[in-house]
């Protein structure tokens, strides 16, 4: 059982839609990422939190806004996303913005129609 | 900047056999290294990490992994694979300079077969 617990599994949505992804661990980690991954791909960067305050931002589109309520929450809001976008979004976290290991959910499948 | 390799991109091998997973990086500081494998429809699970001391780490499922600085490879081994073991396997290196993000490899996809 994963540690980082992400919400929906899956999702389905049109291009004018809007919707939320959540993320939530309750491991004391201050410090949590969201990452793309396509397929047969390796996990691409978007995020970075950081004491819930926004760190790196690796040029992530406006579509794309994440948001940290506090230190077990991690929210990635999605508008007017594009066919591209499909993909599994993974949330991680670890103790710090440090060395130490980052420990994933499961993922979310988007599926953009 | 920093970068990883994985030099094979897929690895078939039969059950109980043995097999390496080659990785190698470059960086201009010190690095911490880690080995996270994916299976079909989920996330990340840490395999192994290298953060300082013992060049050699070991898992709990019988994989290890060196750390070599003068080669800059972090290969993972294993002497006996299982049909479980069939997964998606990332190498992955994070540095001070980077403000430690993970920067992963293209992945070694492991198929075992009896």
């Amino acid at each position: 059982d994963t540690e980082v617990t992400q919400t929906p599994k899956h999702l389905v949505m049109g291009m004018t839609n809007k919707k939320s992804l959540k993320c939530e661990q309750h491991m004391g980690h201050r410090a949590m990422y969201w990452y793309k991954q396509k397929a047969k791909k390796p996990p691409e960067l978007m995020f970075v939190y950081s004491y819930e305050k926004l760190s790196i931002n690796e040029s992530v589109p406006s579509r794309f806004s994440p948001e940290c309520p506090n230190s077990s929450l991690l929210n990635l809001h999605l508008h007017a996303l594009q066919p591209e976008d499909s993909a599994l979004y993974l949330c991680a976290s670890s103790q710090q913005n440090s060395n130490q290991p980052q420990h994933f959910g499961d993922g979310t499948r988007l599926s953009i129609l | 900047a920093q970068s990883v390799t994985q030099l094979d991109s897929q690895v078939p091998v039969f059950e109980e056999a043995p097999v390496e997973l080659r990785c190698n990086y470059s960086s201009s500081v010190s690095v911490y290294l880690f080995w996270y494998v994916q299976y079909p429809n989920q996330g990340l699970q840490l395999l192994l990490k290298y953060l300082s001391g013992s060049t050699l780490v070991k898992s709990i499922n019988g994989f290890e992994a060196e750390f070599n600085k003068s080669q800059t490879s972090f290969h993972l081994r294993k002497p006996s694979v299982h049909i479980s073991d069939t997964a998606e396997y990332f190498c992955a290196v994070s540095d001070l300079n980077s403000g430690y993000a993970l920067n992963f490899g293209k992945g070694t996809s492991l198929l075992v077969t009896p």
